[in-house]
């Protein structure tokens, strides 16, 4: 089966940049799509299809793809960003499909 | 604007079972694929089940094939679960979330708040 990698934490100051990377086999051959969900909180897309982004979520929020690496990008961060990021894709390379989570990473704003 | 409200969860025995029921409104159901996703108690993210807007194709995780079983009512706008021979590692908040419908990939784009399902031994 398919395994997306995801460092268990990241930790930035107000005002910097934070990268939370997420590994896979030919993940750039994948469509990647990023969630964060904060404590009693449902979770919520922050950048589908590798780098778009759905209306409402800030500019900050930006992600690339490519070789084994999807990155999503948080600039000028903020408090409130202080959450637990997920990636995710859709495999159907193997003999069923299926929708894989990555581990998740907690972001702490410093 | 979109709505999903799940229901159904609660306090269970090992071996027994549930019906998690998730209503959806704001949006033309029957053309949306639908799946559950459940998180357990200091985890991740795990994705249980996916079912296509004419339930035409399922799928399900390693983890619950056989025991669990994803059905819809279009007429109803309703998303279902039916979970049997529960187990202590089912214990988790189960959120029902609606496919954005990209080509060949799964984009949850509206998630319920989710319901609470505890497995007691």
């Amino acid at each position: 089966s398919y395994v997306l990698t995801q460092p268990p934490s990241v930790s930035v100051a107000p005002g910097q940049t934070a990268r939370i990377t997420c590994g896979g086999n030919n993940i750039g051959s994948k469509s990647v799509h990023w969630y964060q969900r904060k404590p009693g909180q449902a979770p919520v897309v922050v950048v589908y299809d590798d780098s778009d982004r759905p209306s409402g979520i800030p500019e900050r929020f930006s992600g690339s793809n490519s070789g084994n690496t999807a990155t999503l990008t948080i600039s000028r961060v903020e408090g409130g960003d202080e959450a637990d990021y997920y990636c995710q894709v859709w495999d159907s390379s193997s003999d069923h499909s299926t929708v894989v989570f990555g581990g998740g990473t907690k972001l702490t704003v410093l | 604007e979109v709505h999903l409200v799940e229901s159904g969860g609660g306090l269970v025995k090992a071996g027994g079972s549930l019906r998690l029921s998730c209503a959806a409104s704001g949006f033309t159901f029957n053309t949306y694929s639908m799946n559950w996703v459940r998180q357990a108690p200091g985890k991740g993210l795990e994705w249980v089940s996916s079912i296509t807007s004419s339930s035409s194709y399922i799928y399900y995780a390693d983890s619950v094939k056989g025991r669990f079983t994803i059905s819809r009512d279009n007429a109803k706008n309703s998303l279902y679960l039916q979970i049997n021979s529960l187990r202590a590692e089912d214990t988790a908040v189960y959120f029902c979330a609606r496919d954005l419908g990209l080509r060949n990939t799964v984009t949850l784009d509206y998630w319920g708040q989710g319901t609470l399902v505890t497995v007691s031994s």
